[in-house]
């Protein structure tokens, strides 16, 4: 049973525009929520967090927006660089800095010059 | 600045045989994890640990082993290996009241 969902397997958008990754989840305890880049070959990278008591945090050209009810949380680059085409992975965890963080399946995102 | 490392990076074993995965954090992290990652799938909690001398089970921990003797190693055991270790496997690491995790550039096993 999958408590994080990230549907769409793949991503494919213009430099410039704006990059938006979604990710579902299921269970309501949940407390934390984290993205995670990946690049080929390299582990995954912490990208931008936001706790459950907040609906938006912001980081540069990143922001996430979480929205509790829907039980759905989104990720968008804004504007998109080639660099930024990797594998991003949705992660929750529990309270108070729980010990596991459970991971969705993750979205290629391809940023095309 | 090391963060997590990982040994081997490449691996291949025939089945039956049987290998140890090594961790080692210079973050001083209470926590510690072991995660797979196969084709087209999200990262699996295997094994994990909050302390020194503390281990607990994951979401698949079935063929695996773990040991926590010290605050930076976290070595992983496949006593068996069997086609279905075929994986890309990756240590993590986090302060206990942190929330993001430091991951290692990961182990590419391949059992045949």
């Amino acid at each position: 049973d999958q408590q994080v969902k990230q549907n769409s397997p793949s991503l494919s958008v213009q430099e410039g525009r704006i990059s938006i990754l979604n990710c579902d989840y299921t269970n309501s305890m949940f407390d934390y929520f984290l993205w995670y880049k990946k690049y080929p070959a390299e582990g995954p990278t912490f990208l931008i967090s936001i706790s459950s008591i907040k609906d938006k945090n912001e980081d540069g050209r990143f922001t996430v927006f979480l929205n509790k009810s829907a039980k759905h949380l989104s990720l968008h680059i804004v504007p998109s660089q080639p660099g930024d085409s990797a594998v991003y992975f949705c992660a929750a965890s529990g309270r108070g800095g729980s010990e596991k963080l459970v991971f969705g399946k993750g979205t290629k995102l391809t940023v095309n010059p | 600045n090391a963060g997590v490392t990982q040994t081997p990076k490449f691996r291949i074993l025939k089945i039956g045989q049987s290998m140890t995965l090594q961790c080692t954090q210079d973050m001083n992290h209470n926590y510690m994890y072991w995660y797979r990652q196969d084709p087209g799938m999200g990262l699996k909690l295997i094994y994990y640990s909050v302390g020194a001398g503390i281990t607990d089970k994951g979401e698949v921990p079935n063929g695996y082993n773990v040991s926590r003797s010290t605050t930076e190693d976290f070595p992983l055991r496949l006593e068996l290996a069997a086609p279905s270790q075929t994986s890309v496997y990756f240590c993590a690491s986090k302060n206990r009241d942190a929330t993001e995790a430091f991951f290692g550039q990961g182990t590419r096993l391949t059992v045949v």
